[in-house]
């Protein structure tokens, strides 16, 4: 089962300017993830924000969380064109801590 | 370097085949897991291992078949009971025991192609 839904599935722009993502969840959970593909290829983890947490930084990277809304953004500032990739939340819930559920993704695309 | 191997990158699979995907790691995780990602689509889980000689299925578990025999090492099988089993594989581990962070490594997956 889908956890997660992201908006939008796709966002296209232009180099130099912010994309924000985001991803809302259905049930409770312990802490969301973030996760970036490249084309073709594994996932890398990003960012982790706990259910206790309102927003966390990492280099260009901000993530936000409002549990009560059950969602989540992520925002890539001064985006560049080595950020194309898709990204993925994916949340782990407060029951069946073992198992990462992930959201469908956004296509990110960086235009020179 | 520590991390996740899966192989074959590639693999063609004609119908009625079982095909064996490996999944090997060197970072002394304990958990494992498998997920699919089908074009466009976000990752089902399909079996996951908190530990040798044990796991458990995912979302996704029919027609596909795993096992722990070795910490390192989670081979998956995708068996002819899989109906539409033309995807891509990818492979994750995580450290620790089931508190706390639940961040996965992952490995650069497995596309499979039935012929």
């Amino acid at each position: 089962s889908q956890q997660g839904e992201e908006d939008p599935q796709a966002l296209s722009i232009q180099e130099g300017e912010n994309a924000t993502m985001n991803c809302s969840y259905k049930t409770s959970i312990n802490n969301l993830q973030w996760y970036r593909q490249n084309s073709g290829r594994g996932l890398v983890h990003l960012i982790l924000i706990r259910s206790n947490e309102r927003e966390k930084h990492s280099g260009r990277l901000r993530v936000t969380l409002d549990t009560s809304k059950k969602s989540s953004s992520l925002l890539i500032t001064a985006s560049r064109a080595a950020d194309t990739a898709s990204y993925f939340c994916a949340t782990t819930l407060i029951q069946g801590a073992q198992k990462l559920v992930f959201g469908q993704g956004t296509r990110l695309t960086i235009n020179p | 370097d520590g991390g996740i191997t899966q192989s074959p990158k590639y693999l063609f699979r004609k119908e009625g085949q079982n095909v064996t995907l490996s999944c090997e790691q060197n970072l002394n995780h304990d958990a494992m897991y498998w997920y699919r990602q089908d074009p466009g689509q976000g990752l089902r889980l399909i079996y996951y291992s908190q530990i040798v000689n044990d796991f458990q299925k995912g979302d996704i578990a029919e027609g596909y078949s795993v096992s722990r025999e070795k910490k390192e090492s989670f081979p998956l099988t995708v068996t002819s009971a899989q109906k539409n089993p033309t995807a891509f594989y990818l492979c994750a581990s995580r450290w620790g025991a089931a508190s706390g962070a639940n961040v996965l490594t992952f490995g650069a997956g497995s596309r499979l192609t039935v012929l």
